[in-house]
């Protein structure tokens, strides 16, 4: 298996709503990533997971929670988001960068998201 | 801190012809590594090409080569026998060797005519 799985494609939350997106490898990476990704623009960096513990959060936003409950799965829980926070949110996992050489990452194709 | 700047924000080319994207890049680090990312419009970032800046040598993958010129900073992306299905947005992205974060350049819009 060589692909980045995230669920679900689409998503549109209220501004009060409670909400998850999900990423998932089976490739054995120890390092995943979630990227926010505004239309026309270069992914940014929101937080990196190394070895199930958070390693970098880039000033993010107290209304994105991550979790990263095994080696295989990381989430980022959404919470009383604003109509600004609408972007794809990508995920991406890579080897470990201690493992040695790096090979780059692995994405999948994201989540659109839309708060209204 | 590192930067990657892509000059060219939408470039053309017709079909099974030659189109070389540009970009340049600023780091004081000496190892490190460079990537040519596509993002079709199904979403995904798709890995072109990598290239290790301790190898003197361009890496290519099939229709894809690049010109690497560490003196210069300058990773450009050659895409030869250019077909439809290579229309996308390529992103210029630096990593480097002791640190987790991948950072892009603005992108280039590559449109491909019949």
């Amino acid at each position: 298996d060589t692909e980045v799985t995230q669920t679900p494609k689409h998503l549109v939350m209220g501004m009060t709503n409670k909400k998850s997106l999900k990423c998932e490898q089976h490739m054995g990476h120890r390092a995943m990533y979630w990227y926010k990704q505004k239309a026309k623009k270069p992914p940014e960096l929101m937080f990196v997971y190394s070895y199930e513990k958070l390693s970098i959060n880039e000033s993010v936003p107290s209304r994105f929670s991550p979790e990263c409950p095994n080696s295989s799965l990381l989430n980022l829980h959404l919470h009383a988001l604003q109509p600004e926070d609408s972007a794809l949110y990508l995920c991406a996992s890579s080897l470990h960068l201690l493992t040695g050489a790096f090979y780059g990452y692995t994405f999948g194709s994201g989540t659109r998201l839309t708060v209204v | 801190a590192q930067t990657v700047t892509q000059s060219q924000p939408e470039m053309s080319v017709q079909e099974a012809e030659t189109v070389t994207l540009s970009c340049t890049y600023d780091t004081s680090e000496s190892d490190y590594y460079l990537f040519w990312y596509k993002q079709p419009p199904s979403r995904q970032m798709i890995l072109v090409i990598r290239q290790e800046a301790y190898k003197q040598q361009n890496a290519t993958e099939n229709r894809f080569s690049v010109n690497f010129q560490k003196a210069a900073k300058s990773f450009s992306l050659k895409i030869s026998d250019s077909q439809l299905g290579d229309a996308a947005m390529y992103f210029c992205a630096y990593r480097g060797l002791n640190t987790d974060k991948l950072i892009f350049g603005t992108g280039t819009r590559l449109q491909v005519f019949p």
